[in-house]
């Protein structure tokens, strides 16, 4: 049983587009909601991380809303360029556990 | 620090053959995960261990497969025998974990061939 569902699983953005992700979760005691971004032949590295006593976090061009009632977060990526193409992981983890649960993956490309 | 090393970085090997992919945490760092990544499921949790101790080996497929941390500076993932299906990228990372900082540190990954 997957706890977290992230769709879509491949995005096409032109240049200066806006890509989101979305992800969807299950356990109410999640309260760390982090990105990752991979690139190709590289471990995943955290891009931007939020906890769920704010609705929104923007660091530069990326930005994590979250929605509690409908248990969704979701990144955005604005003025999307060809070197944000990777692929993004979304995860979440609860309290002490040092455990993350961990999407599918989002390939991401984007076309200049 | 140099961050998370892991070495190999490629291997390949023949069925049967025994496989040992090694992993050097982040140094003061006190968790740290192995993960298998494959196209068909993504990033799987194999293990993961709390100040050298293993806490949830859940994730670990099949007796094949066995971990270690002998001490905090150093863990091994083995496969014996290893199998085509075993074929994946394996990932390692650590956390500085008790503290605020949540974020997990991963090397450049293991890629693992068996034929």
């Amino acid at each position: 049983q997957q706890q977290v569902k992230q769709s879509p699983q491949s995005l096409i953005v032109q240049k200066g587009g806006i890509s989101i992700i979305n992800c969807a979760y299950e356990n109410t005691a999640f309260d760390y909601f982090p990105w990752y971004q991979q690139f190709p032949g590289k471990g995943p590295a955290l891009l931007i991380a939020i906890r769920p006593d704010v609705s929104e976090k923007k660091e530069g061009r990326f930005t994590i809303s979250f929605n509690k009632s409908a248990k969704q977060f979701s990144l955005h990526i604005m003025d999307s360029q060809p070197g944000d193409s990777a692929t993004y992981f979304c995860a979440a983890k609860g309290g002490n556990n040092r455990k993350l649960i961990w999407g599918l993956g989002t390939s991401l490309a984007v076309n200049p | 620090d140099a961050g998370v090393i892991q070495s190999p970085r490629h291997e390949v090997t023949e069925m049967g053959q025994e496989v040992t992919l090694r992993c050097k945490p982040i140094s003061g760092h006190n968790s740290l995960f192995w993960y298998r990544q494959t196209m068909m499921r993504g990033l799987e949790l194999l293990i993961y261990f709390n100040n050298n101790v293993p806490i949830d080996d859940s994730g670990m497929p099949e007796d094949r497969f066995s971990a270690k941390m002998p001490n905090a500076s150093f863990s091994t993932l083995k496969i014996q025998p290893s199998e085509p299906r075993d074929s994946a990228v394996y990932f390692c990372a650590s956390i500085q974990a008790g503290t605020a900082n949540t974020e997990a540190f991963f090397g450049q990954g293991t890629r693992l061939t068996v034929v």
